[in-house]
């Protein structure tokens, strides 16, 4: 079964500063997907970006990028120029293409703070 | 505005009852998934269902049952043998499983709070 792990359950960066969220997985397979979710204090879930394995380029929107490494399994989340809406709970998702369809796995999340 | 409808937000149950949590979509999503969050333990997977009339179990899918009658909805039942079942529920659905990787991206619902008392 694949396995997603975030090492740093919290961390906190300062506002307009950058901060990287780590990510890693076991998988495998070759063929599969990666995702970045964000769970703000509201608790409603939102999408922040998403990399298909298959692609060298690491992805990218605003101030929201990824560093994909396949070789080393790793899938870190970088936010610049950090703002205070940013503060929340952050989950890393692998999704398998390989083996049927089958849904995300979620990590157990890092809970970002941004101070003001 | 297309979206996913949890209700109760809050419900509280005593021990020995059943508790059904409504989920609605009008996204026109053919799958489906109900979620279970606990501090420190991330999501977890209860079922999820790619089409009507068929569900599948997730991960941690013991003590709970659900249906798909209608593609819009997928109401997930908390049953008397779901041993701690006080947590924060999930739900959401996607356009479909296996394509690319936007018709993966989960729409999540605003979740319900069960508090078993």
């Amino acid at each position: 079964a694949q396995t997603v792990t975030q090492s740093q359950p919290e961390m906190s960066v300062q506002e307009a500063e950058t901060v990287t969220l780590s990510c890693t997985y076991d998988t495998s397979e070759s063929n599969y997907y990666l995702f970045w979710y964000k769970q703000p204090p509201s608790r409603q879930m939102i999408l922040v970006i998403r990399q298909e394995a298959y692609k060298q380029q690491n992805a990218t929107e605003n101030r929201f990028s990824v560093n994909f490494q396949k070789a080393a399994k790793s899938f870190s989340l970088k936010i610049s120029d950090s703002q205070l809406g940013d503060t929340a709970m952050y989950f890393c998702a692998f999704m398998n293409l390989n083996s049927g369809n089958t849904p995300l796995v979620f990590g157990k999340g890092t809970r970002l703070s941004v101070i003001a | 505005d297309g979206g996913i409808t949890q209700s109760p937000k809050y419900l509280f149950r005593k021990e020995g009852q059943n508790v059904t949590l409504s989920c609605e979509q009008n996204l026109n999503h053919d799958a489906m998934y109900w979620y279970r969050q606990d501090p420190g333990q991330g999501l977890r997977l209860i079922y999820y269902s790619q089409i009507v009339n068929d569900f599948q179990k997730g991960d941690i899918a013991e003590g709970y049952s659900v249906s798909r009658e209608k593609k819009e909805s997928f109401p997930l039942t908390v049953t008397s043998a779901q041993k701690n079942p006080t947590a924060f529920y999930l739900c959401a659905s996607s356009i479909g499983l296996g394509r690319d990787s936007g018709a993966n991206v989960l729409t999540f619902g605003a979740g319900s709070r069960l508090t078993v008392l």
